[in-house]
């Protein structure tokens, strides 16, 4: 059964930083892209950033450049969201999503399986 | 930057037809996901490649997508489709996008 779950959201301040993690299990982890989608509260779904299968390739959101880092290691079947310079306008649920292709994008299929987020408030 | 655009909300008589609109410019030319999220879930992909159904999800849900707007179709719609939904697409500019969402009422 194919599982990921996000940790490491709270509490920050703003221009303080964070670490999201999702922990994926169930599939061939480095075969699949990865991507963060946020949802701010009461608000829609945003894509922030996605990662390709070997890590090779990374994508952001243009509220994400130069603040946000993704990463992952396949060793650990682990997906990583450095978040730097937060601001209040990051506060959101953060998800971790599945694609169905090894590159960013690349299947055209979006996101077959979601984790059930992780909560970032950005808060003085 | 390319962007989608949906109504914000779809009222449909329980038992009857819901369709739910996903404009965007020449939208017919790309990949449209649907996305089914309730209250306090993560979301759930119901359509995907305009027209392909996951495994689970009913018949009930289908899609179209042609020129500048795509369609979602909740046939004989019951209660417990009551839910936010959102398109998606693939940009080679801008990535992954969300369209704002449209909340569908049952009544």
């Amino acid at each position: 059964e194919v599982q990921v779950l996000e940790s490491g959201g709270g509490l920050v301040q703003p221009g303080g930083s964070l670490r999201l993690s999702c922990a994926a299990s169930g599939f061939t982890f480095s075969s699949y892209a990865m991507s963060w989608v946020r949802q701010a509260p009461r608000k829609g779904l945003e894509w922030v950033s996605g990662i390709s299968g070997s890590g090779g390739r990374t994508h952001y959101a243009d509220s994400a450049k130069g603040r946000f880092t993704v990463s992952r290691d396949n060793s650990k079947n682990t997906l990583y969201l450095q978040m730097n310079s937060l601001r209040a306008e990051d506060t959101a649920v953060y998800y971790c999503a599945k694609e169905e292709g090894s590159l960013v994008g690349s299947a055209e299929t979006g996101f077959d399986y979601w984790g059930q987020g992780t909560l970032v408030t950005v808060s003085s | 930057s390319y962007d989608l655009t949906q109504p914000l909300s779809v009222s449909v008589a329980l038992g009857q037809t819901a369709t739910i609109t996903c404009g965007g410019s020449n939208i017919g030319n790309k990949n449209v996901q649907w996305y089914q999220q309730k209250p306090g879930q993560a979301p759930v992909l119901v359509i995907y490649r305009d027209t392909n159904r996951p495994s689970g999800i009913p018949e009930r849900f289908s899609g179209s997508n042609s020129g500048n707007t795509a369609t979602l179709t909740i046939g004989r719609a019951q209660a417990g489709d009551e839910a936010d939904y959102y398109c998606q697409v693939w940009d080679s500019s801008t990535a992954w996008v969300f369209g704002g969402g449209t909340k569908l009422t049952v009544l």
